[in-house]
């Protein structure tokens, strides 16, 4: 089972900043099957980003996705006041099973 | 307007048996393999199974393999999840998803399921 491992655990930053969130993946994830995703207190996740840096419908520019291999990373240039919430990303690889890393919580400072 | 809504969670006795389903509209829910994602209270995302769009395929997670079954009707656009044998550990809230290019881009608001005596 390949394991996500996200960073920081916790990202304390101010409406404005930029963000950047980690995600370390233990063997090699194909590009195509990483995604990011919001969630904010009691609400369903959301979809951010597919294929490690495509935007999903409707979801601002100032997100964005990098990486490949075992690195990956969801950028906000500009925090909006919006934006505090936890994060996970996700693989869907050629293992039969699907992972989410352990999430970051996005505070506001 | 694509929508997934998650019904049948509540309060079972540790061994005990709950069938969840998923209304699914606004698309064509034949076209979509289909997930369900648990989320235990305070914690993260958990991936629990996944089904092909005609049965023909479904996948469990280790820790709930052979207690869990997951079926759909597409003939009614429903999804569901049969549970049985429920432990402590099964306790959070069940999401339906939509499985599109490896990810999952529409979420139900999720069904709570609590198990305890």
């Amino acid at each position: 089972e390949i394991v996500l491992t996200q960073s920081p655990g916790t990202l304390s930053l101010s409406p404005g900043e930029r963000a950047t969130l980690s995600c370390r993946a233990s063997q090699s994830v194909s590009s195509t099957y990483l995604a990011w995703y919001q969630q904010k207190p009691g609400q369903a996740p959301r979809l951010l980003i597919y294929g490690a840096s495509s935007r999903a419908t409707g979801i601002p520019d100032r997100f964005s996705g990098s990486g490949s291999g075992t690195d990956f990373t969801l950028s906000i240039s500009r925090l909006e006041p919006e934006d505090f919430a936890v994060y996970y990303c996700q693989q869907y690889g050629t293992s039969p099973q699907v992972t989410f890393g352990q999430g970051t919580r996005l505070d506001i400072k | 307007e694509v929508q997934v809504v998650e019904s049948g969670g509540g309060l079972v006795q540790p061994g005990g048996s709950l069938r969840l389903s998923c209304a699914a509209s606004g698309f064509t829910f034949s076209d979509f393999w289909m997930h369900w994602v648990r989320q235990a209270p305070g914690k993260g995302l958990v991936w629990v199974s996944r089904i092909a769009i005609d049965e023909s395929s479904t996948t469990y997670a280790d820790s709930v393999k052979g207690r869990f079954t997951i079926s759909r009707d597409n003939a009614k656009n429903t999804l569901y999840l049969q549970m049985n044998s429920l432990r402590a550990e099964d306790t959070a809230v069940y999401y339906c998803a939509r499985g599109a290019d490896g990810c999952f881009d529409s979420w139900g608001q999720g069904t709570l399921v609590t198990v305890s005596s």
